[in-house]
């Protein structure tokens, strides 16, 4: 089963309005954290927001915001006033603990295109 | 403050060929280090992960190998490429002790195409 679902394989908005990229996860691991990348046509994948499980307040930075609803086990990103720089391709991933592993794993979802229109 | 550099960029090898990319991080010490494949249209998959000089992990298993020569420098080799191991190829980089070790930080890739 995906541990990872983003179900939205490409999203339109227009220039200065807000737009929510959905996010859902699945874990029986108490302690996970979710982060969002933005990876622009160069490839490179470059961090937005992180979200702890134990975090009691939605994570912020800048016009990004974490819309976390740990019942529902989703964790959507918001993009406020979009502009033509955030046209992209947007993946949402969970941290693990892997026991033993000494480091922390990352599982990624398969990816939003983003297209702000102008 | 903390860059993550790849090398090459774009590489084009014939298949049956050896492979080795590299990547190397500045201004931390003891970092977490991870190779990542991203196939066309994809998400990422994580190839090996390093803790520590000459300590690495596989996650699947095939026709790469990684290696952990210096603290900062994590490379990923294969003898005899195949058609399959066409892709994006992405390093990573996370704090190995204090605040936010589960954080990673992503190096600008490299783009492999065998043929």
């Amino acid at each position: 089963a995906q541990k990872i679902t983003q179900t939205q394989p490409g999203m339109f908005v227009q220039e200065k309005e807000a737009v929510t990229l959905d996010c859902t996860y699945d874990t029986s691991d108490p302690s996970y954290g979710l982060f969002w990348y933005k990876q622009p046509s160069s490839g490179e994948m470059i961090f937005l927001i992180y979200q702890g499980s134990y975090d009691q307040q939605n994570a912020t930075e800048g016009r990004y915001s974490l819309n976390f609803q740990k019942a529902r086990k989703s964790a959507n990103l918001v993009i406020s006033a979009s502009q033509l720089g955030d046209s992209a391709m947007y993946f949402c991933a969970m941290r693990e603990i892997k026991s033993g592993a000494g480091s922390y794993q990352l599982t990624f979802g398969k990816g939003t295109k983003l297209s702000v229109i102008p | 403050s903390q860059t993550i550099h790849q090398w090459p960029a774009t590489l084009v090898q014939p298949v049956g060929s050896p492979l080795s990319l590299e990547c190397t991080v500045e201004g931390t010490s003891n970092p977490n280090l991870y190779w990542y494949r991203q196939a066309a249209g994809r998400g990422l998959q994580l190839l090996f992960y390093s803790v520590g000089i000459g300590q690495i992990s596989s996650e699947v298993p095939q026709n790469l190998s990684a290696s952990r020569p210096q603290d900062r420098q994590f490379i990923l080799s294969s003898k005899k490429l195949l058609l399959s191991d066409s892709g994006f190829y992405l390093c990573a980089w996370s704090p190995g002790t204090g605040a936010r070790t589960d954080t990673q930080y992503f190096g600008p890739g490299t783009r492999l195409t065998v043929l």
